[in-house]
């Protein structure tokens, strides 16, 4: 079974910049989360989707963060405009929701450097 | 606010011997707990969990206990290998939070041979 597909998988862009990732969640799983995780610091989670409705996105920074899951697969994360304090890797993960607690599947990440 | 915490950033072992890693937590609805393991370059994966109405839970080389009155678990891995070398994660989530984890800031275990 394929796992959960990230790209790409480094970028580094300038401050003010944009950049998007992509994530390709295990065939099936209807939730699928973007965490962002600083250096030393544990996942946090940015926007939690069931099939391509959001479920939570209560730490989103939506003035600069957008995501979407369009026809309840595949999902893009956006970042316009980057600031530095956005470098950082980028995890998307999915489960198929029949686990309490969420036994999520993560990708490798994307890392982002914003310079 | 951070409401699960590892306090020990990094932890040395010798093979064979136990590891012992720590977990603490502040909010009171957290009734499901995770470790995660994460190798440099990959994505964290699931490594145990344990529901509120146990105080422990084993898989193997794996167990993790849970004090409630304390907010406090850890994970027990004996005996210890080399490959166990990883930052370990725990993850905390509640009823009402539907599969949403809130993680510790990680704890990065070498086992030295």
């Amino acid at each position: 079974e394929a796992g959960v597909a990230q790209s790409p998988r480094y970028k580094i862009i300038e401050k003010r910049q944009s950049v998007a990732f992509w994530c390709n969640p295990i065939s099936g799983h209807a939730t699928l989360y973007w965490y962002q995780q600083i250096l030393g610091q544990g996942p946090k989670l940015l926007i939690q989707f069931q099939n391509n409705g959001v479920v939570d996105d209560s730490q989103l920074p939506k003035d600069r963060f957008s995501a979407e899951r369009l026809k309840g697969v595949d999902s893009t994360l956006k970042i316009q405009p980057a600031k530095l304090e956005d470098s950082a890797v980028y995890l998307c993960a999915s489960s198929n929701g029949g686990f309490r607690g969420g036994e999520l599947f993560f990708g490798e990440g994307s890392r982002l450097t914003v310079l | 606010d951070q409401q699960v915490k590892q306090n020990s950033p990094s932890l040395s072992v010798q093979e064979g011997r136990i590891s012992i890693l720590n977990c603490d937590y502040t909010n009171s609805m957290f009734d499901y707990f995770l470790w995660y393991k994460k190798y440099p370059a990959e994505g964290p994966t699931f490594l145990i969990s344990i529901s509120s109405i146990k105080d422990k839970n084993e898989d193997g080389r794996f167990t993790v206990f849970l004090n409630k009155s304390a907010k406090h678990l850890s994970l027990h891995i004996v005996p210890s290998q080399p490959g166990d070398s990883a930052v370990y994660f725990c993850a905390a989530s509640s009823n009402n939070a539907g599969n949403m984890l809130t993680f510790g800031g990680g704890t990065r275990l070498m086992v030295k041979p």
